[in-house]
This record gives structure tokens, C-alpha cells and sequence, in this order.
């Protein structure tokens, strides 16, 4: 089974600061994405990552930005946490080849 | 422009009925989709894909796609409350790039209620 787990499942930090989410795969997946939810919006792409030190925006990266240094874990950066970045957020990996995201379990942050 | 369109719903239906989730997209290159399946408070989980018009049956789930008009369904036949969650609709990208990046709609939210 695929295993995608993430740093922290609920985390609180104030405006201002810098925060680091956490994903790491256990599978070999060469692409991994991060992804926020929000009620009535659904899941946006916020980046994502074909291989080790690439990657490319997605659809929503303004104030955040991504670190892949090694192909099994991918971190994304709030460079300074706005209250409009409350949210759940979620990664995912997804093997070459195939269409099928796995998704960790999520981390629910509050900026207060 | 949302590419990927979702009923928020909620929608409710008892017990042993069917339950019907809708999609459309505005992207005629779409050629597949996923349905995911997100209880409250979980990461979503695929349960359901196709890529071909017509109808895939998988157990008491059968997703219906109609490339002409542009939308997908999924039916949850005899239905339980443990189908109770939010479901999603995704479609890789628009171009189809080798990423698989997906677009989702806003998902459905499904109560059944007993």
C-alpha cells in the first residue's frame, strides 16, 4: 500500500511567521502535489513536483513556495502566514504513468 | 474558469435509494475521470475511474460518461448510510500533460439517511 503521511495533522501559527508543511512517500512516486481545500471550493493546486528539485506552480501559488531535496518528501513554505491561508492542506503523490493521486491524511492549519 | 463543475449539493437520500452525483467540464480534450470519495475529517480515495463513454460498473458504484454532452456521473445504487460523505470529480488537466495533474470540481456533499 501506498503510505503518504505529513508532518502535522493540526497545526496553529500566528500572521508573520514562516511555516513548513511536511509530506513524505514511502512508494518511489516520481510526482508529488500539494493541495488546499476550502468549504464550497474544492481542492486547488497550489504546486507540484515531477522529480527531485523540479517543480511547477499550480493554480493558486501566490505566497507559497516548495522545497523538494530528496524524491520522498516534499515541503511546502508560507513564507509568511496570512490569515487567508487558513486552511486544510493537502499532499498527494502519484506514480509516472499513472493518473491516480494517493493522498496523505492532511493538516488542518489556523493562522491566526 | 472552473473547468471541472460540481452540484455542492447536499444531497440527501434515504436509505436503499439511488444516489446521483453530476459532473460537467468544459474541456472537449478531457478524455478521463476519478471519482474520489471524502469522508469528513479523511484525505479523499479514488473509487471510481473512466475513459470511455458509457457506463463502468464496480459493486453498488457505476460512473456514466457522455463525451458529446460533457458531463459524468456517478450512481450509488442501494444506499447506505456509510456512503455518507463528500465525493469528488477530477479530470486530468487540460492538454493532458504527463504530470497528471487533475482538476476537481467542488465536490457533493451526500447524506443518507436511514
Amino acid at each position: 500500500d501506498v503510505k503518504v503521511t505529513q508532518s502535522s495533522r493540526y497545526l496553529v501559527k500566528r500572521t508573520g511567521e514562516k511555516v513548513f508543511l511536511e509530506c513524505v512517500q514511502d512508494m518511489d512516486h516520481e510526482n508529488m502535489f500539494w493541495y488546499r481545500q476550502d468549504p464550497g471550493l474544492g481542492l486547488r493546486l497550489i504546486y507540484f513536483s515531477y522529480d527531485v528539485k523540479m517543480k511547477e506552480k499550480g493554480d493558486i501559488p501566490e505566497g507559497y513556495s516548495v522545497s523538494r531535496e530528496k524524491k520522498e518528501r516534499f515541503s511546502l513554505i508560507l513564507e509568511s502566514a496570512s490569515t487567508n491561508q487558513t486552511s486544510m492542506y493537502l499532499c498527494a503523490t502519484r506514480e509516472q504513468g499513472n493518473y491516480e493521486q494517493y493522498f496523505g491524511p492532511g493538516t488542518r492549519l489556523t493562522v491566526t | 474558469q472552473k473547468e471541472v463543475e460540481q452540484n455542492s449539493g447536499p444531497l440527501s437520500v434515504p436509505e436503499g435509494a439511488i444516489a446521483s452525483l453530476n459532473c460537467t467540464y468544459s474541456d472537449r480534450g478531457s478524455q478521463s475521470f476519478f471519482w474520489y470519495r471524502q469522508y469528513s475529517g479523511k484525505s479523499p480515495e479514488l473509487i471510481m475511474f473512466i475513459y470511455s463513454n458509457g457506463d463502468k460498473e464496480d459493486g453498488r458504484f457505476t460512473a456514466q460518461l457522455n463525451k458529446a454532452s460533457q458531463y459524468v456521473s456517478l450512481l450509488i445504487r442501494d444506499s447506505q448510510p456509510s456512503d455518507s460523505a463528500t465525493y469528488l470529480c477530477a479530470s486530468p488537466h487540460a492538454g493532458g500533460t504527463s504530470y497528471g495533474k487533475l482538476t476537481f470540481g467542488q465536490g457533493t456533499i451526500l447524506t443518507v439517511h436511514p
